[in-house]
C-alpha cells in the first residue's frame, strides 16, 4: 500500500472549514484514499473514501487531485467535537481479502473557540 | 446501540500472567481485526480473521494469540504479558462484499496495564 504524508498538527476555529491535506505521491491506479479519525479515548471512526472523483457525505468532503497524488479532507463547519487525530490511508479495495489498515502518524486537529 | 463491543474498557494484569480480551459484534461482519495502539502512536494491526481463517501479521509476537469461536465473538490472548505489552487494544470488523471490502468499524478498545 502507498505511503501517505500528513502535517502533524493543525488548528481550526469553531464554525470554520477545516481542510486537512494528505500527500500520496506513490499511489497506484487501483488504490483508494480512506480517511478515519480517532477522538481521544475512542476507537478510530471511518469518515469517507474515494478513488478519483470527489466525494461528499454527511460528515465531510474528499477532494482528490486529478493526478491523484494528493487529497484534502474538508470538514465544512468544524465543531469542538471534531477535535481528533485524522488518518489518511491509501489501500487497494479488493473483494476476497481483508481491508487491512496501515495507519501513519496522522494529523492532530485542534478546534478552538 | 454499540455495534463493536469490547470488554472490559480497562484491564490490569500482572507481569507474566495470561490475560484475555474480548470483542463482540452485532453487525454480522465476516472479518474481525485486532490492533495494538501504544501511547501516542498509531494503531498497528496484529492479526485478523477472515471468516474462520486466521491471518497473522509477520511481526506480531508469538506471545499474542487469537480465537474466534463464532461470527460474533473474537478473543485476544496474551500468554505472558510483559511491560511492553501495555497498550490500548482495538477490535474492528468489516464486511467483504462483491466489489470490495467495506470500511472498518472499531470498538472503543481495552486499555491494558501491566503491574
Amino acid at each position: 500500500d502507498a505511503k501517505t504524508t500528513q502535517p502533524p498538527s493543525m488548528d481550526c476555529a469553531e464554525g470554520r472549514a477545516a481542510n486537512l491535506p494528505c500527500n500520496h505521491s506513490t499511489i497506484s491506479g487501483n488504490e483508494y484514499v480512506y480517511w478515519y479519525r480517532q477522538i481521544h479515548s475512542q476507537g478510530p471512526q471511518y469518515i469517507i473514501h474515494g478513488l478519483k472523483n470527489n466525494e461528499t457525505n454527511e460528515m465531510a468532503s474528499l477532494i482528490i487531485t486529478e493526478d491523484r497524488k494528493s487529497s484534502t479532507l474538508i470538514l465544512p463547519h468544524a465543531t469542538l467535537r471534531d477535535t481528533a487525530v485524522y488518518y489518511c490511508i491509501v489501500r487497494v479495495r479488493r473483494s476476497g481479502t481483508a481491508s487491512k489498515l496501515t495507519f501513519g502518524t496522522g494529523t492532530r486537529l485542534q478546534v478552538t473557540l | 446501540d454499540a455495534m463493536v463491543i469490547q470488554n472490559p474498557r480497562y484491564q490490569v494484569t500482572q507481569f507474566g500472567k495470561p490475560v484475555t480480551l474480548s470483542c463482540s459484534q452485532t453487525l454480522n461482519h465476516n472479518v474481525m481485526y485486532w490492533y495494538q495502539q501504544k501511547s501516542s502512536q498509531a494503531p498497528k494491526l496484529l492479526f485478523h480473521y477472515y471468516d474462520k481463517d486466521f491471518n497473522n501479521e509477520a511481526d506480531t509476537p508469538d506471545n499474542f494469540q487469537s480465537r474466534r469461536p463464532n461470527t460474533s465473538f473474537c478473543f485476544l490472548d496474551i500468554r505472558s504479558p510483559g511491560l511492553g505489552d501495555a497498550a490500548m487494544y482495538l477490535c474492528a470488523t468489516s464486511r467483504d462484499l462483491r466489489g470490495g471490502n467495506q470500511p472498518q468499524h472499531f470498538g472503543d478498545g481495552t486499555r491494558l496495564s501491566i503491574l
